[in-house]
């Protein structure tokens, strides 16, 4: 089946630590981005990439990195510098970059212990 | 600045209810509107809007948008438990190609 998936479900982070949120995609898509989801609030763009080996910053990209090595694989580290890192985080990708239709991942749940 | 006003936030009904959920917004360039539906964790797509005043319908779900009055709404006839979830609602702007989503309207269906 195609589609995305991200790992894990759940992650715990300590304070200081930086942690790598996996995703990967099986859509032979060009585009992918991440996502975070807060209670309340709408999804707000983190980064996201156009081709391999090339991305932009989105609206809240501080705090967070991304590489784009393959085109199946986008993952996002959530550095020590992000300092309230609790969120639900969804990867998302499309045909392309001009293409609206996303497809989503299931998340990841960070959480700080 | 660009934003998406989705209403209301949140809504209990009993199954066999009809529902409108709205989605207003303030976008430079408008190009289009999309709706999820989020459930558990992974959003889905439901529709795409670009023309005003054609309706998309999928089963018992549609959706229609206004660009004069620069708003959306997503219909739900003869509501069901599985149509609880999450909806929401994203506007592209032909300036940035990017994805702007509202709060999102979580629907909660009773037996």
């Amino acid at each position: 089946d195609g589609g995305i998936t991200q790992s894990p479900k759940y992650l715990f982070r300590k304070e200081g630590q930086n942690v790598t949120l996996s995703c990967e995609q099986n859509l032979n898509h060009d585009a992918m981005y991440w996502y975070r989801q807060d209670p309340g609030q709408g999804l707000r763009l983190i980064y996201y990439s156009q081709i391999v080996n090339d991305f932009q910053k989105g609206d809240i990209a501080e705090g967070y990195s991304v590489s784009r090595e393959k085109k199946e694989s986008f993952p996002l580290t959530v550095t020590s510098a992000q300092k309230n890192p609790t969120a639900f985080y969804l990867c998302a990708s499309s045909i392309g970059s001009t293409n609206e239709k996303l497809f989503f991942g299931s998340g990841t749940q960070l959480s700080v212990l | 600045e660009d934003k998406v006003v989705q209403s209301p936030l949140s809504l209990v009904v009993h199954e066999g209810d009809t529902v409108t959920l709205n989605c207003s917004y303030e976008v430079t360039n408008f190009r289009s509107l999309l709706w999820y539906k989020q459930e558990k964790k992974a959003p889905t797509f439901l529709f795409m809007l670009t023309s005003s005043g054609i309706e998309k319908k999928s089963g018992r779900l549609s959706s229609i948008l206004d660009k004069k009055e620069l708003f959306s709404i997503l219909n739900i006839t003869a509501t069901q438990t599985g149509d609880s979830a999450v909806y929401l609602c994203a506007v592209v702007s032909s300036n940035t190609g990017k994805l702007i989503f509202g709060q999102g309207t979580t629907l909660q269906v009773k037996p």
